[in-house]
């Protein structure tokens, strides 16, 4: 079992530019969250997909987007990128009672 | 809302020392409580986590109690070791009929554990 994966490891990105983040889910799981940890901070809920839909949205602005495809992977598309989105961005994917599964992680850096 | 509080750290022991990571949290009803701990350049892992009151979690020599009576969820090993060296982060879920699971952090503890 592979666990959850996530793509690329590393990006560097400059201010207004678009960036797509991709997560594959852990095996039997179908619901997939994104979360944002800033350098030193505790992460931040983004959005959860389910049956390819936003189930539920966190304190983020639209510029943040995503996706659930047909086999449970995911995408987090985040627009007019700022220097404030610099941060780690973590994948979670689950499917029993409240227990949830990590990915290693996204580094984003805007310059 | 919901929230966590973590003590501040850094946090620097010996080896074999006691550890105490103090963890209370703030939520509207009645949360399931974790532990993550989270090496260097990795993401979260789940060290621990108990679903209701009075609830011990335990792994890998650490345990936690939760403890309703004073939203506490403090985190515990006898006898550290340098290997854990790491950030552990404090956190609930809340579920409800559609919930989400959107996990709340705090906002985490720095562990060094010195030879």
């Amino acid at each position: 079992d592979a666990g959850v994966t996530q793509s690329p490891t590393h990006l560097i990105k400059t201010r207004g530019q678009q960036v797509t983040l991709r997560c594959s889910p852990k095996s039997g799981h179908d619901t997939v969250s994104w979360y944002q940890q800033a350098l030193g901070q505790g992460p931040q809920f983004i959005f959860q997909y389910y049956e390819e839909e936003e189930r539920q949205r966190g304190n983020f602005p639209d510029r943040f987007s995503g996706h659930q495809f047909p086999n449970y992977s995911s995408e987090l598309n985040v627009n007019a990128l700022l220097l404030g989105d610099s941060a780690l961005y973590l994948c979670a994917s689950g499917a029993s009672y409240n227990e949830q599964f990590f990915g290693p992680g996204t580094r984003l850096t805007v310059l | 809302g919901n929230s966590v509080t973590q003590m501040e750290g850094p946090v620097t022991l010996s080896e074999e020392a006691f550890l105490t990571i103090n963890c209370t949290y703030t939520a509207t009803g009645y949360p399931s409580l974790f532990w993550y701990v989270q090496y260097p350049g990795e993401g979260l892992q789940l060290l621990l986590k108990a679903t209701k009151a009075d609830d011990k979690g335990s792994n890998k020599g650490f345990e936690a109690t939760y403890r309703k009576e004073t939203t506490s969820f403090h985190l515990e090993k006898g006898s550290v070791q340098v290997s854990d060296s790491a950030v552990y982060f404090c956190a609930l879920v809340l579920l409800s009929s559609g919930s989400a699971r959107q996990l709340t952090f705090g906002s985490g503890t720095q562990l060094t554990v010195l030879p």
